[in-house]
Formats: structure tokens, C-alpha cells, sequence
């Protein structure tokens, strides 16, 4: 069964620093990989999605790579805000449609 | 991309009773599935809606428990059955494509149990 492991579990920097969150999985047979966003209570946001035979994907501010060799993915935040703060989850999909979802890290920016 | 929605957003609910949540997709997505999020965990699978036959459940969730309607391939409902306090959690619906394609969220149903 894929395990899905995120640290760190809690990070709180200053706004404006560039920061790493990191996801690890035991399997590296998946199709993709995605990163999400949780605000407390709130349901998840989709961030990046990538596939199994991509290194990396942008959107603004983030950049996530993979290496699916080594079952590591890490999410790369620059100049971050306070509106970044929240849950930062990583969800593996292995073959078949079923996610399995990391334990997050939850981000605060201070301003 | 697909635009989910659920109802209801946060409920509370007494002991023994019962509970249905709704799934409303704006598209049509071959997945659907339903997730709990217990207070600080992250997310649990419970089953695959399937549409027209019985939806698929994870080990240590059952149809008892959880009955799953997936009529169409835009709507789902997942009901909390007999509830008891530990039923306390987030639901969430998912929707999505089948292998690579990107898996989308509704906001997720907030449920106490009293």
C-alpha cells in the first residue's frame, strides 16, 4: 500500500522568504502526483498536478518538482505572503483512480 | 476543470440518527469519490460512487454505514447512518478523469455529531 509522508509538518517563516515543502511516497509506480491547499475548514484547492513523466510544474509563484525514482516531490513557494498560509497537502495516484493523500504541512507566514 | 458543490455546507446532528450529503458536479467526470477528514488528519478514502451499481468501499468502511447513490455523472450522495460522535468529521467529494487527470474538490460538509 503507497504511503505518503510530508515534512515538515508545521512551518512558520517570515512574508517575503522562499520556502520547500516536501512530500515522499513508498511506491513510485503513479501516474501523478498533486498538490493541494486547505484553509481550515474549507475543502481543498488544486495547485499543481503532475504527471508521472513530468519534472516539474509552475504556476505563479510555485513550482513543484518530482523525482519519481527516489518517491520524492517538493513544493516550492517564492516570496511568500501572508495569504499563503494554510494546509499544504500532497496526494499520490498509483495505478487505478484511488489518491492517497500525505499528512500536510501547515504553512504560517507571518507578516 | 470541474466545479464541485455540496450540501449541506456544516451540520449537527444527535446520536442514532442519520445524515445525507449531496455532490453536485458542474460536468460530467467518470470519477466520483467520497473522503473523510477527521479533526487534524489528513484525508481517508471511503469508497468510489460508481454510477448504476454499487459504489466500491475502502477497508474498514462499509455499505451500512455509508450508503452511496451515484444516479448520473454529475451528482452523488453519501449518507451517515446511525451516527455516533466519532462520525464527527469533514466529508468531501471528489470528481475527476480516470488515470492521469486531475481530481477536483467540493468544500466539504462539516459534521458534528452530539
Amino acid at each position: 500500500k503507497q504511503e505518503v509522508t510530508q515534512i515538515p509538518a508545521a512551518l512558520s517563516v517570515p512574508e517575503g522568504e522562499n520556502l520547500v515543502l516536501n512530500c515522499s511516497f513508498t511506491d513510485s509506480a503513479i501516474y501523478n502526483l498533486q498538490w493541494f491547499r486547505q484553509d481550515p475548514g474549507k475543502g481543498l484547492t488544486s495547485l499543481l498536478l503532475i504527471q508521472s513523466s513530468q519534472r516539474e510544474q509552475t504556476s505563479g509563484r510555485l513550482n513543484a518538482s518530482l523525482d519519481k525514482s527516489s518517491g520524492r516531490s517538493t513544493l516550492y513557494i517564492a516570496a511568500s505572503q501572508p495569504g499563503d498560509s494554510a494546509t499544504y497537502l500532497c496526494a499520490v495516484r498509483p495505478s487505478g483512480n484511488q489518491f492517497y493523500f500525505g499528512t500536510g504541512t501547515s504553512l504560517t507566514v507571518i507578516p | 476543470s470541474a466545479v464541485i458543490s455540496q450540501k449541506p455546507s456544516r451540520d449537527i446532528c444527535q446520536r442514532g440518527t442519520s445524515l445525507t450529503i449531496q455532490c453536485q458536479v458542474d460536468s460530467q467526470v467518470t470519477m466520483m469519490f467520497w473522503y473523510r477528514q477527521q479533526p487534524g488528519q489528513s484525508l481517508t478514502l471511503i469508497a468510489t460512487a460508481n454510477q448504476g451499481s454499487e459504489a466500491t468501499y475502502e477497508s474498514g468502511f462499509v455499505i451500512d454505514k455509508f450508503p452511496i447513490s451515484r444516479p448520473n455523472l454529475t451528482f452523488s450522495t453519501l449518507t451517515v447512518s446511525n451516527m455516533s460522535p466519532e462520525d464527527s468529521s469533514i466529508y468531501l467529494c471528489s470528481g475527476g478523469g480516470q488515470g492521469g487527470l486531475e481530481q477536483y474538490f467540493g468544500p466539504g460538509t462539516r459534521l458534528t455529531v452530539t
